[in-house]
């Protein structure tokens, strides 16, 4: 499976954008991008996914390298509520779809 | 958006009785389901993929014959950890897909948390 690099912690102060990079140099054509946060004590969340193009979405935007080998997730204000784990997680196409959870980031929200 | 039901949230248990988890896609049908455990503080391990009425596939150094997973409706996914030991302990969390394609979103149960004594 091809991997992703992301920073284990970030801050943020409340109500300022927060940029959450990823790498993932060895990314395949069928790959797609996607994004999960986990909350304390719960399961994973869809934030938003993309395969080329940035994405918009009333959660969040991603903005993908041209040659896909990095991309950023924008919380465009973030707010308490967004403090979580973040992974950025690579999901081939048919026959390859399993997600294969990273180390992620954690983003810890300043009020 | 669709939701996954995922029950018990909380489960604690003596050593080697078997516990049950269920995995319920509400409003779609699921194709697909996997499973994941989570130790304190780690991320998510895979465990098995589920399709509908076939055998699961198990991730290598998963026990099939220690985690049961059965996938017999549409709607409907169950985890059976038998004879659970205390090292069995973790948050078991369920997803479940509608099709097939790395296009489509994965939805997550709540989770569970086992507690072996």
């Amino acid at each position: 499976d091809a991997k992703t690099t992301q920073p284990n912690s970030m801050e943020s102060n409340e109500e300022e954008p927060v940029h959450l990079p990823c790498n993932h140099s060895t990314i395949s054509g069928t790959d797609y991008i996607h994004w999960y946060r986990q909350l304390p004590s719960q399961g994973p969340e869809y934030v938003i996914h993309g395969l080329t193009s940035n994405v918009n979405n009333r959660m969040a935007s991603l903005a993908i390298a041209e040659d896909r080998k990095s991309s950023t997730l924008i919380l465009h204000r973030a707010t308490l509520r967004d403090a979580a784990v973040y992974y950025c997680i690579l999901r081939g196409d048919f026959g390859n779809e399993k997600l294969t959870f990273g180390t992620g980031t954690r983003l810890t929200i300043i009020p | 958006g669709a939701v996954v039901s995922q029950h018990p949230s909380r489960v604690i248990c003596k050593s080697g009785t078997s516990v049950k988890i269920e995995c319920r896609s509400l409003d779609f049908q699921a194709t697909t389901m996997f499973w994941y455990r989570q130790f304190p503080k780690q991320s998510l391990m895979l465990m098995a993929t589920s399709n509908e009425g076939s055998k699961a596939t198990y991730e290598q150094g998963v026990e099939k014959d220690k985690f049961l997973i059965n996938h017999a409706s549409l709607t409907l996914s169950t985890l059976t950890v038998t004879s659970a030991h205390p090292e069995d302990s973790s948050f078991y969390i369920c997803s479940a897909k509608t099709s097939r394609g790395g296009n489509e979103k994965l939805f997550f149960g709540s989770g569970t948390q086992l507690s072996v004594l």
